[in-house]
């Protein structure tokens, strides 16, 4: 199986500040990633598909990249509405896998 | 767009069965995929297994072989997933969603097992 590992765990960042996460996979995954938000008591949410796409609907200060086994999410201006917690996840092959999560907080 | 529609909250005693529905509102699983993934309290997500309904095609996660059991009905509007066996460490929150090309797009609300004596 293709293990994600996800970091941080957890980050405290002030409204406006630019946020990164970043999601290692175990091996070669090409661009088979995707990021979801999940906040408290919710389903996940769709945000970045294919390492580097904007879901529809999603704003534009979401973005992801990398390729092959390092990838990176990142909120460029942090919005209240924003806290939550976030998971990277592989495509590349079954069983699907996803990272262990990054609950992101207002400092 | 498709909404999931999921069915409500279960209490079951240890060593016992599960069985949670997860209705397409609006729609059809005819063009995806149905993936189960589960959500222990204060921990991540975790696959389950996906059956695609319209060739009626199952892959279950190592860990619950044997133990699940994806369906869907003829008309492919709802799916099912039954989890035998359970004990305590099964007490998680269920989702369905439909997947396309790995995308998990859309979510059902989430069905809460809770196993307990």
């Amino acid at each position: 199986d293709i293990q994600m590992t996800q970091s941080p765990s957890s980050l405290s960042a002030s409204v406006g500040d630019r946020v990164t996460i970043t999601c290692q996979a175990s091996q070669d995954i090409t661009n088979s990633l995707n990021w979801y938000q999940q906040k408290p008591g919710k389903a996940p949410k769709l945000l970045i598909y294919a390492a580097s796409n904007l879901e529809t609907g999603v704003p534009s200060r979401f973005s992801g990249s990398g390729s092959v086994t390092h990838f990176t999410f990142t909120i460029s201006s942090l919005q209240p509405e924003d806290i939550a917690t976030y998971y990277c996840q592989h495509y590349d092959n079954l069983p699907y896998t996803f990272g262990q999560g990054t609950k992101l907080e207002i400092k | 767009q498709v909404q999931l529609v999921q069915s409500g909250a279960e209490v079951k005693k240890p060593g016992s069965s599960v069985k949670v529905s997860c209705k397409a509102s609006g729609g059809t699983f005819n063009n995806y995929a149905v993936n189960w993934v589960r959500q222990a309290p204060g921990q991540g997500l975790e696959w389950v297994g996906g059956i695609i309904p319209m060739f009626d095609t199952t892959r279950y996660a190592a860990k619950f072989q044997g133990r699940v059991s994806l369906s869907a009905d003829d008309f492919m509007t709802t799916a099912y997933m039954a989890l035998s066996g359970l004990s305590s460490e099964d007490t998680a929150v269920y989702y369905c969603a439909t997947v396309a090309g790995g995308r998990f797009r859309y979510w059902g609300q989430g069905t809460l097992v809770i196993v307990s004596s």
